[in-house]
């Protein structure tokens, strides 16, 4: 079984600041990770994965998240937030053989003030 | 990049009508597609997983013979909710498998008055 907890369903920033969204997943097999981004009434867009390879990943927009397995954890971080990142953020977990049902997290607000 | 396109994304029926959402693959072939819904501030639940030319995998509690799957073809998947009621009111997204990841539609949203 997997399951994802994404501490915090708001987070607020200035524009400008960090920003740390937090994950942490359980998985009985190896897993792989995603971020995604939902925008009022819209689909998800892909922000990043982790599929095993390097464990710090970039992804667009200037996002970045690191897995750490000793830590079950794969916080997303922007060094600076721009107005326009404001949205719904969501953690995924899936297996890693082939391709695998994804498992969302709750979600997080990320609210930026000018 | 891949590009799944999903219609209408919005749609208003009477109570006890039938609505079908339409997911269509642009340029690639989607094998398997998966179904979400989603209430107003939260998170996506997977409500079923189709495969072209078989029969949709439901997830628990989800009733199948309320939301019909159909994965007629590789690039188009179909969502019908039949005889709705408001508590079907929500939205519902699509995702496709398309090279190493999922593309996703940019949802419907059914309101049932």
């Amino acid at each position: 079984a997997q399951s994802v907890t994404q501490l915090g369903s708001h987070v607020s920033v200035s524009e400008g600041a960090l920003v740390l969204l937090r994950c942490n997943y359980s998985s009985s097999v190896p897993p792989y990770l995603f971020w995604y981004v939902q925008y009022p009434n819209q689909g998800l867009q892909l922000l990043l994965k982790y599929t095993s390879a390097a464990t710090l990943v970039k992804g667009i927009n200037g996002f970045e998240a690191e897995f750490k397995k000793s830590e079950t954890s794969f916080h997303l971080t922007k060094p600076s937030a721009h107005m326009s990142d404001a949205a719904e953020y969501f953690c995924a977990v899936s297996g890693n053989t082939g391709f695998q049902k994804l498992v969302f997290g709750t979600g997080t607000r990320l609210l930026v003030s000018p | 990049g891949a590009v799944v396109s999903q219609h209408p994304s919005r749609v208003i029926c009477k109570s006890g009508t039938s609505v079908k959402i339409e997911c269509r693959s642009l340029d690639f072939q989607a094998t398997t597609m998966f179904w979400y819904r989603q209430f107003p501030k939260q998170s996506l639940m997977l409500m079923a997983t189709s495969n072209e030319g078989s029969k949709a995998t439901y997830e628990q509690g989800v009733e199948k013979d309320k939301f019909l799957i159909n994965h007629a073809s590789l690039t188009l998947s179909t969502l019908t909710v039949t005889s709705a009621h408001p508590e079907d009111s929500s939205f519902y997204i699509c995702s496709a498998q398309s090279g190493d990841g999922y593309t996703f539609g940019s949802g419907t949203r059914l309101t049932v008055v």
